[in-house]
């Protein structure tokens, strides 16, 4: 059971160039989101997707694009690379996206871009 | 504006030592306070989670207290291992669309 696959591992990007984080997972989970990590800045959530063919924005949306077009893959899209979009972004996915935290999210290892 | 407050940013506690990380959170609204442990090079993982009708959760060594009224709940770590050493984030939130992370705590647990 693999979980959370999140590729590449690392990107090296020249501002304005574009590229693609992937994110799959073999859990049958129907919510999955994509985080970013900054040093003192915690989690902050980009985008999400309660199930296949539904997206919605999360805290910090700017600068990204998201599409669901399977229950497994959630692709996080970078059209113009800027440097204030170097991170660590992080999927993450769970059964549902109901309250009360019965849906415990499960991460993926993390992609760390650099924007330069 | 960050929604929930963490600290310390740093923490040093000696093999067995008993480590705290404090919490604060402003939305009355949240119903979940999970924590997660995070390791260097891997995505975070859940460890210990409470809801807001009781005061503390205790699994293992690692007990959650969390005090309504004053809106803050805590991570306690007792018999500190090296093995702990991690970074703990604290969370709030009532659904995972609008989850709220704290800044993060880098626990080192010294032999």
């Amino acid at each position: 059971n693999a979980g959370v696959t999140q590729t590449p591992k690392f990107q090296v990007l020249k501002t304005g160039q574009s590229m693609t984080l992937q994110c799959a997972q073999d859990m049958n989970h129907e919510y999955m989101s994509w985080y970013r990590q900054d040093p003192g800045m915690g989690l902050r959530l980009i985008h999400y997707s309660v199930g296949a063919g539904i997206t919605d924005q999360g805290e910090v949306p700017n600068g990204y694009n998201v599409s669901r077009s399977t229950t497994e893959d959630f692709p996080l899209r970078l059209l113009s690379a800027a440097p204030s979009q170097t991170s660590v972004y992080f999927c993450a996915s769970s059964y549902g996206s109901g309250s009360g935290g019965a849906n415990v999210l499960t991460f993926g290892a993390g992609s760390r871009l650099t924007v330069l | 504006q960050q929604q929930v407050k963490q600290s310390p940013q740093s923490l040093i506690v000696q093999k067995g030592g008993i480590s705290i990380i404090n919490c604060a959170y402003e939305n009355t609204a949240f119903d979940y306070f999970p924590w997660y442990q995070q390791f260097p090079g891997k995505g975070p993982a859940l460890l210990i989670a409470i809801r807001p009708d009781v005061s503390e959760k205790k699994e293992g060594r690692f007990t959650i207290s969390f005090n309504k009224s004053a809106k803050q709940f805590s991570l306690h770590i007792m018999d500190s291992q090296p093995g702990d050493s991690a970074t703990y984030f604290c969370a709030a939130g009532y659904n995972n669309n609008d989850m709220r992370f704290g800044a993060g705590t880098r626990l080192t647990v010294k032999p």
